[in-house]
């Protein structure tokens, strides 16, 4: 079954901790996306992949890292320098063809206290 | 620039009334448009698409039309029932480089 997963659902950590949230496709797209959603808010971009070992910062990648080595896998690290990381994380997949759209995983809701 | 201006929420219908949510937007070249749908504590779906002007994107009830001479894409729906409560995202891609930028959202709830 095609899709996009991300894991966990629920995250919780300590202050000062770094974080690592995972976001695994198998629809073979070749770009890949992590957003940020806070409550009654729209998404802001974080970071983005269009090919495997190389990506680019969005509007918000301070505090934030991440890594794509393999086409399927696109992590998302939150350290400790983001200062307020307690928000709704959505990755998503698109295939780069005109007029496709974007694909989303069913998001990680990270809360640290 | 590029950039999607969607109508303030929330929302909130009776079942069986007629639903309008206005998005306007700012693009370079032609850009696709798109509608997504978001449920509590879940991922965006797409809900329905429009690739040039004059298309019609429809799904489920749902329509939109872009416009390009107001460069909107309302969205509409006849009668929406208390399962269509939800958040609504307005989206464009520019078709270049891979950027996609939304609307804020727009919390619709259908009380019975």
């Amino acid at each position: 079954d095609g899709g996009i997963t991300q894991s966990p659902k629920y995250l919780f950590r300590k202050e000062g901790q770094n974080v690592t949230l995972s976001c695994e496709q198998n629809l073979n797209h070749d770009a890949m996306y992590w957003y940020r959603q806070d409550p009654g808010q729209g998404l802001r971009l974080i970071y983005y992949s269009q090919i495997v070992n190389d990506f680019q910062k969005g509007d918000i990648a301070e505090g934030y890292s991440v890594s794509r080595e393999k086409k399927e896998s696109f992590p998302l690290t939150v350290t400790s320098a983001q200062k307020n990381p307690t928000a709704f994380y959505l990755c998503a997949t698109g295939d780069s063809s005109y007029n496709s759209p974007l694909h989303f995983g069913n998001g990680t809701r990270l809360t640290v206290t | 620039g590029n950039s999607v201006t969607q109508m303030e929420g929330p929302v909130t219908l009776s079942e069986e009334a007629f639903l309008t949510i206005n998005c306007t937007y700012t693009a370079t070249g032609y850009p696709s448009l798109f509608w997504y749908v978001q449920y509590p504590g879940e991922g965006l779906q797409l809900l329905l698409k429009a690739t040039k002007a004059d298309d019609k994107g429809s799904n489920k009830g749902f329509e939109a039309t872009y416009r390009k001479e107001t460069t909107s894409f309302h969205l509409e729906k006849g009668s929406v029932q208390v399962s269509d409560s939800a958040v609504y995202f307005c989206a464009l891609s520019p078709n270049t480089g891979n950027q996609f930028y939304f609307g804020t959202g727009t919390s619709l709830t259908v009380i019975p």
